[in-house]
């Protein structure tokens, strides 16, 4: 099955300065790439996704890239600000071939952003 | 627009006592449904998933079971809780056309502690 490897684990920014994680996926045929950013008890939310036939997607501050060929992608979060501090997760959806959509989620990236 | 309904919030159970968390969603009909647990250290662990009413598939072996009994409800159950069962769950909806995958939204959650 895919797998999501997602790096790294934590990562701490002063406010104004990038942040970037990174992701590798294994499954070839994953064709979505949602990123997801959870706040302290509350469910994920979707901020920004991109699909394997495209390279890159802006959305103002955050950006994705998608590199196919190497099988990774990642998120840039510029001019952070302290309310960007969350778990982020990326994930994959492989092509089962069928319409049984999974997402194999990478384990977490704890962002802080301090003042 | 989609939205996924959960309840409850919050919830502290004895061990060995039943458990049955419900998940409702709006605006979408035919949709793929998900359960997934999270354990302290952020982790997503996809549990259960249904493309539809009556049809669960199960992810892990485990002490819970989930059910589907309208295409907009689905029913994470147990009959006797143990002390692992304590995490932080999370009802998952996506929507998929054909091979494309689209609309990925998560509940808000419900904290359960077993005691």
């Amino acid at each position: 099955g895919e797998n999501v490897e997602q790096h790294p684990s934590t990562l701490s920014v002063q406010e104004g300065d990038s942040a970037v994680i990174k992701c590798t996926y294994s499954d070839s045929a994953s064709n979505y790439f949602p990123w997801y950013k959870q706040e302290l008890g509350k469910g994920p939310q979707l901020i920004i996704d991109i699909r394997s036939n495209v390279g890159e997607k802006k959305d103002q501050r955050i950006a994705v890239t998608l590199n196919k060929t190497a099988k990774h992608f990642s998120l840039h979060i510029t001019e952070t600000q302290p309310e960007d501090s969350a778990v982020y997760f990326c994930a994959a959806v492989p092509n089962s071939g069928g319409s049984n959509y999974k997402l194999t989620f990478g384990k977490g990236t704890l962002l802080t952003v301090n003042p | 627009s989609q939205t996924i309904h959960q309840w409850p919030a919050t919830l502290v159970q004895p061990v060995g006592s039943p458990l049955s968390l419900e998940c409702t969603v709006e605006g979408t009909s035919n949709p793929n449904l998900y359960w997934y647990r999270q354990a302290a250290g952020r982790g997503l662990q996809l549990l259960f998933y249904s493309v539809g009413i009556g049809q669960i598939s199960s992810e892990v072996p485990q002490n819970l079971s989930a059910s589907r009994p309208q295409d907009r409800q689905f029913i994470l159950s147990s009959k006797k809780l143990l002390l692992s069962d304590s995490g932080f769950y999370l009802c998952a909806l996506i929507r998929g056309q054909g091979l494309v995958a689209y609309g990925y939204t998560f509940g808000s959650g419900t904290r359960l502690t077993v005691v």
